[in-house]
């Protein structure tokens, strides 16, 4: 089955700092790939959507400048927090997709981020 | 009113019993309904993808959709303590999540007692 793999799976920077997180689709290529931040206890809030060679779509409320999301081939999208601080620490998830019919969504293992 | 409500639990089940999860949701657009399990820590597993109103089966799990109430379901037979963990209901109007991707419930924490 489709494989998505996000690396690394935890991180820990210190404040003011930028992370780098990768999401890879192993054995497709993904159209679209979605980033989605879970708090604990809460859903997973889609953060933003990347198509392979334009720009992100960000969903109200994301800071475009803060989360910087680059989608540059068919199966790599990674995700940027610039200067990161304390609040931003949660579990980033990204989840992929292709385009031939009815295709349901595959996640990667998620990133645990902890801003210092 | 959230666009889908899921209650977080946690419903605990002794081993064997069949267990009944459920979403609701308001937006009559969403098309695409889909149950992912997810462990501790862990990304959503996909475990149903369904289209649509109707049942779907595989192996002791079934998925229920009744658009004209806005209610899906998870059935789980035959529960078994691996089957612990939080339970996600999504939705999407897409195929694949399209321009929109998933709408999630907040999950529900199942726990299996053996």
């Amino acid at each position: 089955g489709a494989v998505v793999s996000q690396h690394p799976s935890r991180v820990i920077c210190k404040s003011g700092t930028s992370v780098k997180i990768e999401c890879r689709s192993l054995d497709f290529q993904a159209t679209t790939m979605f980033w989605y931040r879970q708090f604990p206890k809460q859903s997973l809030m889609l953060m933003a959507t990347s198509n392979e060679g334009s720009k992100a779509t960000y969903e109200q409320g994301v800071e475009k400048d803060k989360f910087l999301i680059n989608h540059a081939s068919l199966t790599l999208s990674t995700l940027t927090v610039t200067s990161a601080h304390p609040e931003d620490s949660s579990f980033y998830i990204c989840s992929a997709s292709w385009d031939r019919g009815p295709s349901p969504l595959h996640f990667g293992n998620g990133t645990r981020l902890t801003v210092t | 009113q959230k666009e889908v409500e899921q209650d977080p639990g946690p419903l605990s089940v002794p081993e064997g019993a069949i267990v009944s999860l459920n979403c609701t949701y308001s937006n009559s657009a969403f098309q695409y309904f889909m149950w992912y399990r997810q462990y501790s820590r862990k990304g959503p597993e996909l475990l149903m993808y369904t289209y649509s109103s109707g049942n779907k089966e595989d192996g002791r799990f079934t998925a229920q959709v009744d658009k004209s109430s806005k209610y899906i379901s998870l059935f789980i037979r035959d529960s078994q303590p691996s089957d612990s963990a939080t339970y996600l209901c999504a939705m999407s109007r897409y195929s694949g999540g399209g321009a929109d991707g998933l709408t999630f419930g907040k999950g529900t924490h199942l726990i299996i007692q053996p």
